[in-house]
């Protein structure tokens, strides 16, 4: 079946615009996380969407970041003003979560890079 | 916060068993271990996870030992494709905590 989807893969963009990320998890699935992982580096997570509940955004680095997911499906990560630190691969997963454990699954995240 | 530690590299021959170390002294007791490995260029993918017993599937054994302080994810029969960079977590179940953290894991690498 139909993995998560992102895109775009690549995004190469002037430092001080804006930025935003798309992403489309597997059907069904009612969690939704945002992560960030610059060269050589673990994954960061950014922010958590769960059904209708508020968004735990205690990841989000500056308030340049924000994200939106419309109800159970497709979430937009948006960059205003990027800087060149923003330079990473965003990453989205979605997860089965039904009040137990779940494993998360990944897409193959968006390049961007700041220029 | 990291709340594990693994090597930064580890080598392991073709076709042997492939034993990757992780020590998370300061897990709770609702707290679940989970490995997910990372190929190159691609998204993480999930290998398994468990919270007190030891745990097989068709990919990998998680071997927790009896205080929960350290794990040991087995590739019984490592193959090129296995080299990655391998990440131990540990999280609690939903509703206790959503923040997680992945360190820079392990780098395994699959010698002919």
């Amino acid at each position: 079946g139909a993995g998560v989807s992102q895109s775009p893969s690549n995004k190469v963009t002037e430092k001080g615009k804006d930025v935003e990320l798309r992403c489309d998890p597997i059907s069904g699935h009612t969690a939704l996380y945002w992560y960030r992982q610059r060269l050589g580096q673990g994954l960061e997570f950014l922010i958590y969407f769960q059904g209708n509940s508020a968004p735990d955004k205690s990841g989000l680095p500056s308030d340049r970041f924000s994200a939106e997911r419309t109800g159970e499906s497709v979430s937009t990560l948006t960059i205003q003003r990027t800087q060149q630190e923003d330079s990473a691969v965003y990453l989205c997963a979605s997860s089965l979560d039904t009040g137990f454990y779940q494993p998360q699954h990944f897409g193959d995240g968006t390049r961007l890079s700041i220029l | 916060d990291a709340k594990t530690t693994q090597p930064p590299s580890m080598d392991c021959a073709e076709g042997r068993a492939a034993n990757l170390p992780c020590n998370h002294s300061t897990i709770s007791g609702n707290e679940y271990v989970y490995w997910y490995r990372q190929i190159h260029s691609q998204g993480p993918q999930y290998i398994i996870h468990g919270l007190k017993n030891n745990e097989t599937n068709e990919m990998a054994s998680l071997i927790i030992t009896e205080d929960r302080k350290s794990s040991t994810l087995i590739l019984p029969h490592a193959t090129l494709r296995d080299t990655a960079v391998y990440y131990c977590i540990v999280r609690a179940a939903l509703g206790t905590g959503n923040q997680f953290y992945f360190g820079t894991g392990t780098s395994l690498t699959v010698i002919p």
